[in-house]
């Protein structure tokens, strides 16, 4: 089965320092991995993922993360955190128990981040 | 990118009263869409796929007779809560998958289910 692990549910930071919030996965195969944001309220926002390529992926707002094989993980990391950076993070892989044709995401189960002024 | 409209945003109900909550994709053909419930300070539990023209898909220990699920066309699915009871109260969040972006998922707003 296909797991995602968010081992912090906190992560607190201040504003203008770099930021890391960590995952890591559990596949049978190769992963499909992705981060989404989540604002009170709100739906979740794409950020980046991870297919095939370069390991290091860059996405919207300046986030980026870092595939590592080895370490089965996919951290997200920006340079410089803002006030506005401050939500619900979630990293998620795709599933791929019902083969090719599925998109199911498994979801961890999400880094509250706060940037603090 | 691609657009998910979720309607509506918050809803207010009476205990046994059903409601339906909309999931639109309204720039592209969505022949798959997902539903998730979401509890307060928890990550997003799957309910179902939706696939377009045929029966959704339930996951293990989801209620299909109470969570009715329609996907009539390539744009538009609804989960209906049918006799909802205070404990369905939470957040549900529709995704859909646009064919011509493999690998990705766009996520509605979500609605906000409150049963008095």
């Amino acid at each position: 089965a296909q797991s995602v692990a968010q081992p912090e549910d906190q992560v607190n930071v201040a504003e203008g320092n770099p930021l890391t919030v960590k995952c890591t996965y559990s596949v049978s195969g190769n992963p499909y991995l992705f981060w989404y944001v989540q604002y009170p309220n709100r739906g979740l926002q794409f950020l980046l993922k991870y297919i095939t390529g370069d390991n290091l992926v860059k996405g919207s707002y300046g986030f980026e993360a870092e595939f590592n094989k080895s370490q089965t993980s996919f951290h997200l990391k920006k340079p410089s955190a803002l006030v506005s950076d401050s939500a619900l993070y979630f990293c998620a892989v795709r599933d791929m128990r019902s083969g090719a044709g599925s998109y199911q995401l498994t979801f961890g189960k999400g880094t509250k981040l706060s940037v603090i002024p | 990118g691609a657009v998910v409209s979720q309607h509506p945003s918050r809803v207010i109900c009476k205990s046994g009263t059903s409601v339906k909550i909309e999931c639109r994709s309204l720039d592209f053909q969505a022949t798959t869409m997902f539903w998730y419930r979401q509890f307060p300070k928890k990550s997003l539990m799957l309910m179902a796929t939706s696939n377009e023209g045929s029966k959704a898909t339930y996951e293990q220990g989801v209620e299909k007779d109470k969570f009715l699920i329609n996907h009539a066309s390539l744009t538009l699915s609804t989960l209906t809560v049918t006799s909802a009871h205070p404990e369905d109260s939470s957040f549900y969040i529709c995704s859909a998958r646009d064919r011509a972006l493999p690998g990705e998922l766009f996520f509605g707003e979500g609605s906000r289910l409150t049963v008095l």
